[in-house]
């Protein structure tokens, strides 16, 4: 079974822009969380998602949002970038809501100049 | 609000020595309590897990109990190995957070030969 999927690996953004990241999640988990993970700040919750709609949030201003799609792929989005968000955003899929066990993708590493 | 505590790090090794990371962690009833491994160029992965008070959750020779009394959720292994060297991470899920896991900053494990 394939892993989650995150798109773009990688991603070079100037401050002021906006970015899309995309997370597929394991095939049949309908549920997917957001983290940012920055050296300073650690691993933070963004958001998460189950049957298309959000069921949580974390503590980010409202230039970060997000959605999930009918056949469960979610995607985020950042406006108007900063450098401090320059971070590698993890996407984790499972199979129901409060699932146990959690799957990682490997990251969109963000860079923002 | 919930938040977990990580002893600090790097922690450096040598091969076939005992380890031990301490995780402590503030929350409110019963969380959830992890432990994730993040590899070079990768996402984590989860490595144990345990659900209620004084449960032990175990794999690959890794072990840590789950200390209601203590708020503790150490992890042990009796002997590393080289490719035992990745970052870990100790993680609680609160009993109303969804999926929503909360970090603790993570602790660099470098074992040599």
């Amino acid at each position: 079974k394939a892993g989650v999927t995150q798109t773009p690996r990688y991603l070079i953004k100037t401050r002021g822009q906006q970015v899309t990241l995309s997370c597929s999640p394991i095939s049949g988990h309908r549920s997917v969380s957001w983290y940012q993970q920055t050296p300073g700040q650690g691993l933070q919750f963004l958001f998460e998602y189950f049957s298309e709609t959000q069921r949580n949030k974390g503590n980010f201003p409202g230039r970060f949002s997000g959605r999930q799609f009918s056949n469960s792929r979610s995607e985020m989005n950042v406006s108007t970038l900063e450098l401090g968000d320059s971070a590698l955003y993890l996407c984790a899929s499972s199979p129901i809501f409060r699932s146990y066990e959690q799957y990682f993708g490997p990251g969109t590493r963000l860079t923002v100049t | 609000g919930n938040s977990v505590t990580q002893m600090e790090g790097p922690v450096t090794l040598s091969e076939e020595a005992f380890l031990t990371i301490n995780c402590t962690y503030t929350a409110t009833g019963y969380p959830s309590l992890f432990w994730y491994v993040q590899y070079p160029g990768e996402g984590l992965q989860l490595l144990l897990k345990a659900t209620k008070a004084d449960d032990k959750g175990s794999n690959k020779g890794f072990e840590a109990t789950y200390r209601k009394e203590t708020t503790s959720f150490h992890l042990e292994k009796g002997s590393v190995q080289v490719s035992d060297s990745a970052v870990y991470f100790c993680a609680l899920r609160g009993e109303t957070s969804g999926s929503r896991l909360t970090f603790g900053e993570g602790t660099q494990l470098t074992v040599n030969p």
